[in-house]
């Protein structure tokens, strides 16, 4: 599995948008980039997904750039229960293919 | 959407003594569940991969032995941590996703103690 490097932490105030980035430099033309985040002792929360096109939904934005090595998870109104640990994964299509988990991203979202 | 449910969402044993973890999927029918463990301040790590009908397969370093998985329909994987001992205590935290699917869902974890 490519394999994906992240900021260890990063901190926001309540309100303004939180920008994770993530690299994948490695990745291969078939496979996703995957954004899960891990509120403390909870499971896995699924985010976002995309391949090469920016992705939207009512939980972020994913902008992945053109030569697909990075890409940006955004929350665009960061609020207190968006504190957690934010992994980015890159993964082939199908219900079979495991997620490998790395290091993932500490978010803290202040007043 | 897919949901996953782990049963128990804890549990508290003896050392010496077996344990066993459920995860079902409700809402559809999953041939590949996927089983992690989670240590404090850590990041989740692959066990094993439970497929329906088959033997599952092992992470390098996975005792096979000790984390047996079986997956006999498809909305259920049991994990039963045999002879648990104290080091084996940790959150366990099942996934799947319906067949043909790109997202994976996760239980909600369940957390071991043995004492």
């Amino acid at each position: 599995d490519a394999k994906t490097t992240q900021p260890p932490s990063m901190d926001c105030a309540e309100g303004r948008a939180a920008n994770l980035p993530c690299n994948h430099s490695t990745i291969s033309g078939n496979e996703y980039v995957y954004w899960y985040r891990q509120i403390h002792s909870q499971g896995p929360q699924y985010i976002i997904h995309g391949l090469k096109n920016n992705e939207t939904n009512e939980m972020a934005s994913l902008i992945i750039t053109e030569d697909r090595k990075s890409s940006t998870l955004i929350l665009p109104h960061a609020t207190l229960r968006d504190t957690a640990v934010y992994y980015c994964i890159v993964r082939a299509p199908g219900g079979f293919q495991k997620l490998v988990f790395g290091t993932g991203t500490r978010l803290l979202v202040s007043p | 959407g897919a949901v996953v449910s782990q049963h128990p969402s804890w549990v508290i044993c003896k050392s010496g003594t077996s344990v066993k973890i459920e995860c079902r999927s409700l809402d559809f029918q999953a041939t590949t569940m996927f089983w992690y463990r989670q240590f404090p301040k850590q990041s989740l790590m692959l066990m094993a991969t439970s497929n329906e009908g088959s033997k599952a397969t092992y992470e390098q370093g996975v005792e096979k032995d000790k984390f047996l998985i079986n997956h006999a329909s498809l909305t259920l994987s049991t994990l039963t941590v045999t002879s648990a001992h104290p080091e084996d205590s940790s959150f366990y935290i099942c996934s799947a996703g319906p067949s043909g699917a790109n997202v994976l869902t996760f239980g909600a974890g369940s957390r071991l103690t043995v004492l």
